[in-house]
């Protein structure tokens, strides 16, 4: 499907484990990012990428790992999951022009409840 | 640092009344772009409207229109005659014109239209 798609849609783990939430966009978009929405705290950034094999820390990235080996493909990586990353991760496109990124295209989430 | 204000948290509304979200920011950047994100409870987070700080002219896409004033940093939306689908979250969010910027996004502002 065209779009940017993200997997799973839902997640339950457990506290300790290592989660991947994987992204994908059919876009060819420069630019990647991952948001956590909390009630209360809005939309939050976590990390983001402006190419392939370039990515850098948004403003809550404690706790994340991110990779971008390919321009399509941004995969979240809770490597020792707590209970206070239950929350819902949204997935972010957008295209950009002498480095400077444009509106942001979402996915449709993926809801982490860490027991 | 960049900071986005909805102070509306939540508001509630009947259907066909005119309503206005609330969008105060603050940047210390000369230019800049302002952002319209609507969530409905299905959780998808849809793209509205960019604007450009040196673009002042409001803009009016069907029942939406938005007034931009750069002189007292605000960036409100307005649907009129508000109909039972408008009901979501609002959010806006603002990033810098030059170099690679990412979203500030508000916290958002609820909005309920009852039928």
């Amino acid at each position: 499907d065209a779009g940017i798609t993200q997997s799973p849609r839902y997640k339950i783990t457990e506290t300790g484990r290592q989660v991947t939430l994987m992204c994908h966009q059919t876009w060819s978009h420069s630019y990647m990012f991952w948001y956590r929405q909390d009630l209360g705290h809005g939309l939050r950034l976590i990390y983001y990428s402006a190419a392939a094999d370039i990515t850098d820390k948004g403003e809550v990235p404690d706790g994340y790992v991110v990779s971008r080996s390919k321009t399509e493909n941004f995969p979240l990586t809770l490597e020792s999951a707590t209970r206070s990353q239950t929350s819902v991760y949204f997935c972010a496109s957008s295209d950009g022009d002498r480095g400077k990124a444009y509106e942001q295209y979402f996915g449709p989430g993926t809801r982490l409840t860490v027991t | 640092a960049q900071k986005v204000t909805q102070a509306q948290t939540e508001i509630s509304v009947v259907e066909k009344e005119d309503v206005t979200l609330d969008c105060v920011y603050e940047t210390r950047d000369t230019t800049y772009y302002l952002f319209w994100y609507k969530q409905p409870p299905s959780g998808e987070l849809v793209f509205l409207i960019r604007r450009n700080s040196f673009d002042e002219q409001n803009e009016i896409s069907g029942r939406y229109s938005w007034n931009f004033q750069k002189s007292t940093s605000s960036f409100n939306f307005t649907i009129t005659a508000s109909q039972v689908v408008d009901s979501a979250v609002y959010f806006c969010a603002l990033s810098a014109y030059s170099g690679y910027s990412t979203l500030t996004f508000g916290k958002g502002t609820m909005l309920l239209v009852s039928p």
